[in-house]
């Protein structure tokens, strides 16, 4: 059974620094990997797919990594911004199909 | 391109009461899941259409939970009776048939007291 850990569980930061937030699985053999924020009583947006046979993926400021192997995933945020401040959750794929989530990383950028 | 759209925003019910949530997948896509949050937990899978047909449906947590998607557009999750543990979020997501990013809607809030 897919089990997803995401560390740290809060993270709060001043505006402008960079941050890594950390996404792991304990089964290798996925499909896809998927980075979502959601905002305080909205749905998810989606960020950044990853697919299995990928290393990294970028968009903007936001830059995200697959290690298989090991069955991680990093998230990257480049000069974070209080627009950053959100719920990030990453999702894992066996196939294409359900997900599994972690608990997801509360982060507060202040100004 | 309209995103999913998900009706009641929020609903209240008492135990024992039923509920039916509604999902608007983007127009075109075959896949539909229903995922749902309850407090404290993560975001967990219940099931997936593809078109009108249940591909999977092994998150469903039991038999008071009913999903249909007649036509293979909108979806409906109907919970009948409701019990005080099914409180939480429900979210809705659709994607192309073999398309690999879901597209979640804003979800609905289940309050059962």
């Amino acid at each position: 059974k897919q089990e997803v850990t995401q560390i740290p569980a809060a993270l709060s930061v001043p505006e402008g620094e960079n941050l890594v937030l950390n996404c792991s699985f304990t089964d290798s053999a996925i499909y896809n990997l998927q980075w979502f924020r959601q905002d305080p009583g909205k749905g998810l947006t989606s960020l950044l797919l990853i697919q299995s046979s990928q290393r990294e993926q970028t968009s903007g400021r936001l830059n995200a990594s697959l290690d298989k192997s090991s069955g991680r995933s990093t998230l990257y945020i480049a000069a974070s911004q209080p627009g950053d401040s959100a719920t990030y959750l990453c999702a894992v794929r066996p196939i294409p199909g359900k997900s599994t989530f972690g608990d997801g990383t509360t982060l507060t950028v202040k100004p | 391109e309209a995103g999913v759209t998900q009706f009641p925003s929020h609903s209240v019910i008492e135990k024992g009461q039923t509920v039916t949530l509604r999902c608007d997948p983007i127009s075109g896509h075959d896949n539909l899941y229903w995922y749902r949050r309850v407090m404290g937990k993560e975001i967990k899978f219940l099931l997936h259409f593809v078109k009108e047909s249940k591909q999977d449906e092994s998150g469903m947590p039991n038999n008071r939970f009913l999903a249909e998607r007649t036509g293979g557009t909108y979806s409906t999750l109907k919970v009948q009776p409701a019990e005080l543990e099914d409180s939480g979020v429900y979210f809705c997501a659709s994607s192309h048939l073999g398309g690999d990013e879901q597209f979640f809607g804003p979800g609905t809030r289940l309050t059962v007291l």
